[in-house]
């Protein structure tokens, strides 16, 4: 079973449209959780790190739900640059040596 | 300030050949990631270093692929023998940071080496 499971999409959506990622993780230990970005052709690229709270950045907001090791991304007010994969990331409290595991990514693409 | 620096940026060579990536990692940075991106796999965690030292080399394919850090602003991946398989974008990445579990552990990748072997 892999670390880190994501819905790979694609998703396809307007412009102006809410849109939400989910990511589920096996390990219970994990300790920090991020959602990196790539666009195409490009290397991934932080876009937020997830909080036990909740936190938001402009139209971003990540949630963490530790009892059901789920993580998700809400993207509201979609504009085109919005286009890319979205990456779910966690660490292990076992890891003190910074090392992430990756999702296989959720893609999205923004349409006019 | 300067990125993550890989070359080639991209490389095309056939079966058999000797492959050998570079990375320079960003000043500073304690920890450098060696990744492979495929379609199929996603992002692959390939070994990393701490302080130069490999710490995690498991993710490393097999006995063909090997990797060096002789220094703190300088490593190497390399494939020898080369297969089609192994055509793959390879990331370097370094990270500020060498662990704990606070604090973010943010990692900056290079653009990434596109390798194609025929």
């Amino acid at each position: 079973r892999k670390e880190v499971e994501q819905d790979p999409g694609p998703f396809n959506v307007p412009e102006g449209a809410t849109v939400a990622f989910n990511c589920t993780y096996s390990n219970s230990a994990s300790q920090s959780f991020f959602w990196y970005r790539q666009d195409c052709r490009k290397e991934p690229k932080l876009l937020m790190s997830v909080y036990s709270s909740g936190n938001e950045d402009g139209r971003f907001t990540a949630q963490l739900n530790r009892a059901s090791q789920y993580i998700s991304l809400l993207i509201r007010d979609s504009k085109l640059s919005d286009s890319a994969t979205y990456l779910c990331v966690v660490t292990d409290r076992g890891s003190t040596l910074g090392r992430l595991y990756f999702g296989r990514g959720t893609q999205l693409t923004v349409w006019p | 300030d300067a990125g993550v620096i890989q070359s080639p940026r991209h490389e095309v060579t056939e079966m058999g050949q000797e492959v050998t990536l570079r990375c320079k990692p960003i000043s500073g940075h304690n920890s450098l990631f060696w990744y492979r991106q495929t379609m199929m796999r996603g992002l692959e965690l390939l070994i990393y270093f701490n302080n130069n030292v490999p710490i995690d080399d498991s993710g490393m394919p097999e006995d063909r692929f090997s990797a060096k850090m002789p220094n703190a602003s300088f490593s190497t991946l390399k494939i020898q023998p080369s297969e089609p398989r192994d055509s793959a974008v390879y990331f370097c990445a370094s990270s500020p940071r060498t662990g704990g579990t606070s604090g973010k552990n943010e990692q900056f990748f290079g653009p990434g080496t596109r390798l194609t072997v025929l």
